[in-house]
């Protein structure tokens, strides 16, 4: 089992769509989660962090569940600027490791 | 603010070749540096961690290595270059360890022939 794992995609959603990303990793003592998204050919850019009560910026909300191990993503009222690679960042503890997942692509359209 | 340069942007460079690749960061002090690997379709890869001048962790052995020899200056170094070794190559910084937020540079593109 990969130690971070997300749905490739591509999720095709129109404009004003809600869409959802889950990522599951399989550390339990894992203790810090990112998203980030990266545009084609460029670096990741940090788009929140996860907090354990949850949290929301904007039309970004962000949830964490301990108990089943993922974190999740929720975009609400989709733009096609959306349109990108989410890469879902998880920290254990023990060593300096912090593991991206391969990234979920979405694609926005009109 | 803070900022961070890579260079150069893109790289195409022959099987067997030495490789350099500088990451600087302005506007900060003892950051903590990271370079990491991302292949085409592929998730990124922590290549080397450094918490200070000379201070060095590897992640994953290979034929690359790193060296930092200034506060915010970080090299990454290759003495033969391998097909495998293509891929896009970030740095990026964090103000603590691994568990705080990443700011990644714009990247370096290497292909190798």
């Amino acid at each position: 089992r990969k130690e971070v794992e997300q749905d490739p995609g591509p999720f095709n959603v129109p404009e004003g769509a809600t869409v959802a990303f889950n990522c599951t990793y399989s550390n339990s003592a894992s203790q810090s989660f990112f998203w980030y998204r990266q545009d084609c050919r460029k670096e990741p850019k940090l788009l929140m962090s996860v907090y354990s009560s949850g949290n929301e910026d904007g039309r970004f909300t962000a949830q964490l569940n301990r108990a089943s191990q993922y974190i999740s993503l929720l975009i609400r009222d989709s733009k096609l600027s959306d349109s990108a690679t989410y890469l879902c960042v998880v920290w254990g503890s023990g060593g300096f490791k912090t593991i991206f997942g391969a990234g979920t692509r979405l694609f926005v359209k009109a | 603010s803070q900022t961070i340069h890579q260079w150069p942007a893109t790289l195409v460079q022959p099987v067997g070749s030495p490789l350099s690749l500088e990451c600087t960061v302005e506007g900060t002090s003892n950051p903590n540096l990271y370079w990491y690997r991302q292949a085409a379709g592929r998730g990124l890869q922590l290549l080397f961690y450094s918490v200070g001048i000379g201070q060095i962790s590897s992640e994953v052995p290979q034929n690359l290595s790193a060296s930092r020899p200034q506060d915010r200056q970080f090299i990454l170094s290759s003495k033969k270059l391998l097909l495998s070794d293509s891929g896009f190559y970030l740095c990026a910084w964090s103000v603590s360890g691994p568990q705080d937020t990443q700011y990644f540079g714009p990247g370096t593109r290497l292909t190798v022939l």
